[in-house]
């Protein structure tokens, strides 16, 4: 399968600690995406890479999360001290350029107990 | 402010039925519109897109409208299967971003009945 891949398929972890989720796109995709989303809602934009460059990051993205695309393949993103409100489906996608369609992977689920 | 609206929220439908859903938005300037079809615990995979010449388009059983003018689109589902029970997200993108940041809409949650 050459499709975007996420992981872990799920997370779940006691409120104030780190998770890390990672993310690998389409091998000829040079751009990456970060949403996030919760039940009933559609994705909310977090974060985008062109290559290994961080472009731009939502108001959402507290510093409490970061996001890394070291040699601009996989993409890590880190949340440090985890809050019950980041409880959600983390999606990745990727994509060739902005007019193609955007390749999603099947997402990280975290809990926050 | 850029938004996405769909209707309705969820829709249930009998096997081998006609569905229509609908999607307004405020996006401007428009670049594309994006329908995806989302099972409960999988990412979104994408339909149709559609740019501003567009005003239909077809991919098996979905057929997308498009009207730039009313900033209206549709996703209409033909002779429905159980398969078809999912989210259903219109996206919208912002021409002249480089960024290709897109603008989602909640989705209509469609469940589809033997």
């Amino acid at each position: 399968d050459t499709g975007v891949s996420q992981d872990p398929r799920h997370k779940i972890t006691k409120r104030g600690q780190n998770v890390t989720f990672r993310c690998d796109p389409i091998s000829e995709h040079n751009r990456l995406y970060w949403y996030r989303q919760t039940l009933g809602q559609g994705p909310e934009f977090l974060t985008y890479f062109q290559n290994e460059a961080q472009l731009e990051k939502s108001r959402l993205l507290s510093d409490r999360f970061s996001a890394e695309r070291p040699k601009g393949s996989f993409s890590t993103l880190e949340i440090q001290r985890t809050e019950q409100g980041d409880s959600a489906m983390y999606l990745c996608a990727s994509s060739q350029d902005s007019n193609q369609p955007q390749h999603f992977g099947d997402g990280t689920r975290l809990s926050i107990l | 402010k850029n938004q996405v609206e769909q209707s309705p929220q969820s829709l249930i439908i009998l096997e081998g039925k006609n569905c229509t859903l609908q999607c307004n938005y405020t996006v401007s300037p428009f670049s594309n519109l994006r329908w995806y079809k989302q099972d409960t615990g999988r990412g979104p995979v994408s339909l149709t897109i559609m740019t501003f010449s567009e005003n239909t388009k077809s991919n098996g059983r979905y057929t997308a409208t498009l009207d730039a003018d009313t900033k209206q689109s549709s996703l209409h589902i033909t002779a429905s299967q159980l398969s078809d029970s999912a989210s259903y997200i219109c996206v919208v993108s912002e021409r002249g971003s480089t960024l290709g940041r897109l603008y989602f809409g909640r989705g209509t949650q469609l469940t589809v009945w033997p």
